[in-house]
């Protein structure tokens, strides 16, 4: 198993530009999530989804938008990045809501 | 590398000695526990977790404990090991929510 996969690792942006961040998992796991992480400010949860078509909002979806077409795949879009979206992305999945998530290696990206 | 421990409460030990890495958190209702470690440019990593229906559980080398009178979890590792300078993470979930809620963080450093 690969596990979750997350592409790219690293991402410099223009402010207003668009782009996805794709996450995948292997592990045929129903609940998949993205957090942003910030120095000193832990994991904040962007959105999640506990099934194929099935996404809701975090703490902090504002400028994100995600779909879930599959159990695989659940991509994150920056509709128009803005500095403020600099940040650690972390991709998650786990089998259900009480269990353990297994976290992707993460995207760095910079919106100058 | 990563600079997710900036700002965040340090603990510095001795290698050999054993941890304890403290978390408080704020919801009474949360059934369930979790803790991570995430080494400087990689995703969290589980460790162990613990539900509400019980007060101790151990793994290799870690306990959790919870105590719910208080809100307090801690995480106990013994035997400390320059591999576990990391920063660790708590993680509450509710019994109304699917998606675990994370602290902020204890940055942790083993000196040889």
């Amino acid at each position: 198993n690969a596990g979750v996969t997350q592409t790219p690792k690293f991402q410099v942006l223009k402010t207003g530009q668009s782009m996805t961040l794709q996450c995948a998992q292997d592990m045929n796991h129903e609940y998949m999530s993205w957090y942003r992480q910030d120095p000193g400010m832990g994991l904040r949860l962007i959105h999640y989804s506990v099934g194929a078509g099935i996404t809701d909002q975090g703490e902090v979806p504002n400028g994100y938008n995600v779909s879930r077409s599959t159990t695989e795949d659940f991509p994150l879009r920056l509709l128009s990045a803005a500095p403020s979206q600099t940040s650690v992305y972390f991709c998650a999945s786990s089998y259900g809501h009480r269990r353990e998530q297994y976290f992707g290696p993460g995207t760095r990206l910079t919106v100058t | 590398g990563e600079s997710v421990g900036l700002h965040l409460p340090t603990l510095s030990v001795q290698e050999g000695d054993n941890s304890i890495i403290n978390c408080a958190y704020s919801n009474s209702a949360s059934d369930y526990f979790i803790w991570y470690k995430q080494e400087s440019g990689k995703g969290p990593q589980f460790i162990i977790d613990i539900r509400s229906n019980m007060d101790k559980r151990q793994g290799q080398r870690v306990t959790v404990l919870l105590n719910k009178t208080v809100k307090h979890l801690s995480l106990q590792i013994a035997a400390t090991q320059p591999g576990d300078s990391a920063v660790y993470f708590c993680a509450e979930k509710s019994g109304g929510s699917y998606i675990p809620t994370f602290g902020r963080g204890t940055s942790l450093i083993v000196h040889p």
